[in-house]
C-alpha cells in the first residue's frame, strides 16, 4: 500500500512569489493534516481537512491556505512568500477519528 | 490549550545502552499520546500509540512508553538501544472532545535528537 506522496520534494522560491504544495492520502484516508518544520519552530499544526471542509486551523497568516479535493488529494497555498517560510512541509492524513496520522516525506521549501 | 515538553533535547547513548526520552504534557482534556520518528531527510513515522486502555504500550522494534495520568508523562524507553535507533524523537498529543474524538492537530514538543555511539 502507497505511503503519503508529497509533490515536489524540493522547491526554491523567491521572495514575494507564491508556491501550492501537492498531497496525496494514503488510499481510503479521507481525513489530511498539514504541518510545517522549522528549526526554530518545530513542528507546527497549520490546517486539517476532512471531505474537503477544512476541520481545524492553526495560528497562521492568511497567506497560507489549504484545499482538499473530492479524491481526498490535497493541496496547500503560500502566497506573497517570506524569508521565514523556509520550512519542511509536511502533509499526513488518517483513516478515522481514532487513527493515528501517517506522515509523508514533506516538501522542503527554500525561499530566497 | 495543550503543550508537550521533551525535557531533553539530545540525548548520548552507547550501543547496547538502555535509555529514557522524557516527555510531559499539559491538557484540560482527555488526550491520546504517540511518540514519532523521524531519519534524516524524511518524515515522521508513528512509533507508539496511546489512546485508551493499558497505559503501558510497545512499538515492534523494542521501545515501550507509560502513559502516566498523575504525573502527566509519557516516557519513552528502550532496554538496549542500536545504532540504527539514532533519530530525533517527537512526544505529540492531541484532543479528545466529549465525544471521544480525536482530532488531525498534533501538539509536538521540541524533539529529542538520540545519538547512538559504538
Amino acid at each position: 500500500k502507497a505511503g503519503v506522496t508529497q509533490t515536489p520534494r524540493y522547491l526554491i522560491k523567491t521572495r514575494g512569489q507564491q508556491v501550492t504544495l501537492s498531497c496525496s492520502p494514503i488510499s481510503g484516508h479521507r481525513s489530511v493534516s498539514w504541518y510545517q518544520q522549522t528549526p526554530g519552530q518545530g513542528l507546527q499544526f497549520l490546517f486539517e481537512y476532512f471531505s474537503e471542509t477544512q476541520r481545524n486551523k492553526g495560528n497562521f497568516p492568511g497567506r497560507f491556505s489549504g484545499r482538499q479535493f473530492s479524491n481526498s488529494r490535497s493541496e496547500m497555498n503560500v502566497s506573497t512568500l517570506e524569508l521565514g517560510d523556509s520550512a519542511l512541509y509536511l502533509c499526513a492524513s488518517r483513516r478515522a477519528a481514532q487513527s493515528p496520522l501517517h506522515f509523508g516525506n514533506g516538501t522542503r521549501l527554500t525561499v530566497t | 490549550a495543550q503543550s508537550v515538553t521533551q525535557l531533553d533535547s539530545q540525548v548520548p547513548v552507547f550501543e547496547e545502552a538502555p535509555v529514557e526520552l522524557r516527555c510531559n504534557y499539559s491538557s484540560s482534556v482527555s488526550v491520546y499520546l504517540f511518540w514519532y520518528v523521524q531519519y534524516p531527510n524524511q518524515g515522521l513515522q508513528l512509533l507508539l500509540k496511546y489512546l485508551s486502555g493499558s497505559t503501558l504500550v510497545e512499538s515492534i522494534n523494542g521501545f515501550e512508553a507509560e502513559f502516566n495520568k498523575s504525573q502527566t508523562s509519557f516516557h519513552l524507553r528502550k532496554p538496549s538501544v542500536h545504532i540504527s535507533d539514532t533519530a530525533e524523537y517527537f512526544c505529540a498529543v492531541s484532543g479528545d472532545n466529549a465525544g471521544g474524538t480525536s482530532y488531525g492537530k498534533l501538539t509536538f514538543g521540541q524533539g529529542t535528537i538520540l545519538t547512538v555511539h559504538p
